[in-house]
């Protein structure tokens, strides 16, 4: 599978491969982290979620791995899809239960 | 179950006229958001309301940005006049209490 640096604003990857997608939080405190995926001209749409009390959650091909001691966040899609196309965005909560989103990722699935 | 509504979905105005977008959450969401969503980035939150009353509004431009939730359901967002750089994504969120937030399809709007 292929992944991103830190932070990239597109990536694009073949049918059929792993994708990681990454992402550094700024707030030491935030102890809820969320993954969204937006497709165009939808809101976003939840993937999945992470407490700060675990370092990893899996899904449905999906799987969200934490790293407080870097403050990193990262979002894995097993056998990408061509409807996995879209933004995606993580997104903190911090203690004034207040969303904050980052800048998002584009993912491009090649046939 | 319907999903959160949002209208209009597109709007075009010159700058200096106003504009308003209505939100209807799901239904029995106690919780609902105003964000906007400039393009490539993640979407910032404007305005927050349990029930009727605005929890937190810290993000809201308050000299031309107003909103209302009056009966604690559905709710506008208001820009006058609008500028230029208002040019956006306005989305509507909503939730049960602080679980998961769900959202509108947006209004996308064109400031000319």
């Amino acid at each position: 599978g292929e992944s991103v640096g830190l932070h990239l604003p597109t990536l694009s990857v073949q049918e059929g491969d792993n994708s990681i997608i990454n992402c550094a939080y700024s707030n030491s405190a935030s102890d809820y982290f969320i993954w969204y995926k937006q497709e165009s001209g939808k809101g976003p749409q939840f993937i999945i979620d992470i407490r700060s009390n675990m370092d990893k959650r899996q899904g449905q091909r999906v799987t969200v791995l934490l790293n407080k001691t870097v403050k990193h966040l990262s979002l894995q899609i097993a056998a990408t899809q061509p409807g996995d196309s879209a933004v995606y965005f993580c997104a903190e909560m911090t203690g004034a239960q207040k969303l904050v989103f980052g800048q998002g990722t584009r993912l491009t699935i090649n046939p | 179950e319907a999903g959160v509504v949002q209208s209009p979905r597109y709007k075009i105005i010159e700058k200096k006229q106003p504009v308003a977008f209505w939100c209807n959450p799901i239904s029995g969401h106690n919780t609902l958001y105003w964000y906007l969503q400039n393009l490539g980035q993640g979407p910032e939150l404007l305005i927050r309301y349990e029930n009727e009353e605005a929890v937190d509004d810290s993000q809201l431009p308050k000299d031309r940005f107003s909103a209302e939730r009056l009966k604690g359901v559905d709710s506008t967002l208001k820009i006058q006049p609008a500028e230029l750089g208002d040019s956006a994504v306005y989305l509507c969120a909503s939730s049960l209490s602080h679980n998961e937030q769900f959202f509108g399809p947006g209004t996308r709007l064109t400031v000319l």
